[in-house]
């Protein structure tokens, strides 16, 4: 069975620009994560998705952060304009429904310099 | 309330040794509580995970202790070995959800 899928796997960019993340969750799996984890810090959520419909997005810096899962498989996360404390690897991580194990991708470490 | 504590941040333990790590949460509406194992450029992966209707779980090395009226939890590695060196994270959740608050992460080194 496929993993999550990230991409791309590295990114630097300057700040003030946009950049964007793109995942592929496990087949079959409903709900979907993006979180955030800082440089010695443990992940943090930034919105959690079931199907394509938003669960909880309250820890996501709207005014900057963008998320969407438009068909209920893939998707993407958008930073505009990204920050120097956006520097982080940001992990998409998949579940069967709400309530069973969330398996995560191997991240997208973004440099924001 | 929405925190959970991690201790120590860093432990070097020798081959053969037992590692311990300890967890300590405030929301006492969390009921699920798992422990992630991180390697080097890789994501998160679930190790081993109780709920609070039991006080200890246990599969293979591992095993979590779990303390409901001290709020405490912690992951005890027998026999560590070197492929254990990792980052550990304790997390829980509500409602068995899978919208997790980690903690800060261990850093284990297993010295050969």
């Amino acid at each position: 069975e496929a993993g999550v899928a990230q991409s791309p796997r590295y990114k630097i960019i300057e700040k003030r620009q946009s950049v964007a993340f793109w995942c592929n969750p496990i087949s079959g799996h409903a709900t979907l994560y993006w979180y955030q984890q800082i440089l010695g810090q443990g992940p943090k959520l930034l919105i959690q998705f079931q199907n394509n419909g938003v669960v909880d997005d309250s820890q996501l810096p709207k005014d900057r952060f963008s998320a969407e899962r438009l068909k209920g498989v893939d998707s993407t996360l958008k930073i505009q304009p990204a920050k120097l404390e956006d520097s982080a690897v940001y992990l998409c991580a998949s579940s069967l429904n709400l309530v069973t194990e969330a398996f995560f991708g191997q991240g997208t470490r973004l440099t924001v310099v | 309330q929405q925190q959970v504590k991690q201790s120590p941040q860093s432990l070097i333990v020798q081959k053969g040794g037992i590692s311990i790590i300890n967890c300590a949460y405030e929301n006492t509406a969390f009921d699920y509580f798992p422990w992630y194992q991180q390697f080097p450029g890789k994501g998160p992966a679930l190790l081993i995970a109780i709920r609070p209707d039991v006080s200890e779980k246990k599969e293979g090395r591992f095993t979590i202790s779990f303390n409901k009226s001290a709020k405490q939890f912690s992951l005890h590695i027998m026999d560590s070995q070197p492929g254990d060196s990792a980052t550990y994270f304790c997390a829980a959740s509500v409602q068995g959800a899978q919208k997790l608050v980690f903690g800060q992460g261990t850093r284990l080194t297993i010295n050969p």
